[in-house]
């Protein structure tokens, strides 16, 4: 099934960016696309972006407007997210979760997920 | 953009049956998943492609998904099922949830 953990987190300032990583170890990563997921404090969860097992195959949710970049670099086993123009509507748990159909083009369902990390918009 | 409406909580007794919709314009046309989330946790799959439990996940936990509406039906609920339940699908390639569920065994 896999394992995904998180990092890159911390309190950083609006306007800014930061790079979200991802590391996953259990499955052939290199097969499988993945997905970015967020959580406001106290809110629900919202889908964030998504990247095809090679790269080629990338999507965002519209209420991004081109500020998030994902990527995946397959010799690393890692998914990154760098996040740009930071506003404080940013800030929540981040996690990284699995696709689960190998060499697929687009997304079905999340498993596993990653235990997440939080990131923090202020100044 | 495309909408899953879900009901903001669910009570149930221990052992009754706790029954979660969410509603979307033609979503019986679409997989529907959903996941729970017990609190300080991450998300987890508890039912995916509408009706199909993953390993691990007990079958007090069943789905389906018809019309415009998918549901996810816990039998004999039990405390350990208390938490907050999102459903997920897909549409033009946006990934799409839910507003979330609290579920609360009484």
């Amino acid at each position: 099934q896999g394992h995904l953990v998180e990092s890159g987190g911390g309190v950083f300032q609006p306007g800014g960016s930061l790079r979200l990583f991802c590391e996953a170890s259990g499955f052939t990563f290199s097969s499988y696309g993945m997905n970015w997921v967020r959580q406001a404090p106290g809110k629900g969860l919202e889908w964030v972006s998504f990247i095809g097992y090679d790269g080629n195959i990338k999507f965002y949710a519209d209420s991004l407007k081109g500020r998030f970049i994902v990527s995946r670099d397959n010799s690393r086993n890692t998914l990154y997210l760098q996040m740009n123009s930071l506003r404080p509507e940013d800030t929540g748990i981040y996690y990284c979760a699995k696709d689960p159909t190998e060499y697929g083009s687009r997304g079905w369902w999340f498993d596993p997920w990653g235990e997440g990390t939080l990131v923090t918009v202020s100044s | 953009s495309y909408e899953l409406t879900q009901p903001p909580s669910v009570s149930v007794s221990p052992g009754q049956t706790a029954t979660i919709t969410c509603s979307g314009n033609n979503l019986g046309r679409k997989y529907a998943s959903w996941y729970q989330q017990r609190p300080g946790q991450s998300p987890v799959l508890v039912i995916y492609r509408d009706d199909r439990r993953p390993s691990g996940i007990p079958e007090r936990f069943s789905g389906s998904n018809s019309g415009d509406t998918a549901t996810l039906t816990i039998s004999g609920t039990q405390a350990v099922d208390e938490g907050d339940y999102y459903c997920q699908s897909w549409d033009s390639d946006t990934g799409v949830f839910g507003g979330g569920t609290k579920l609360t065994v009484l």
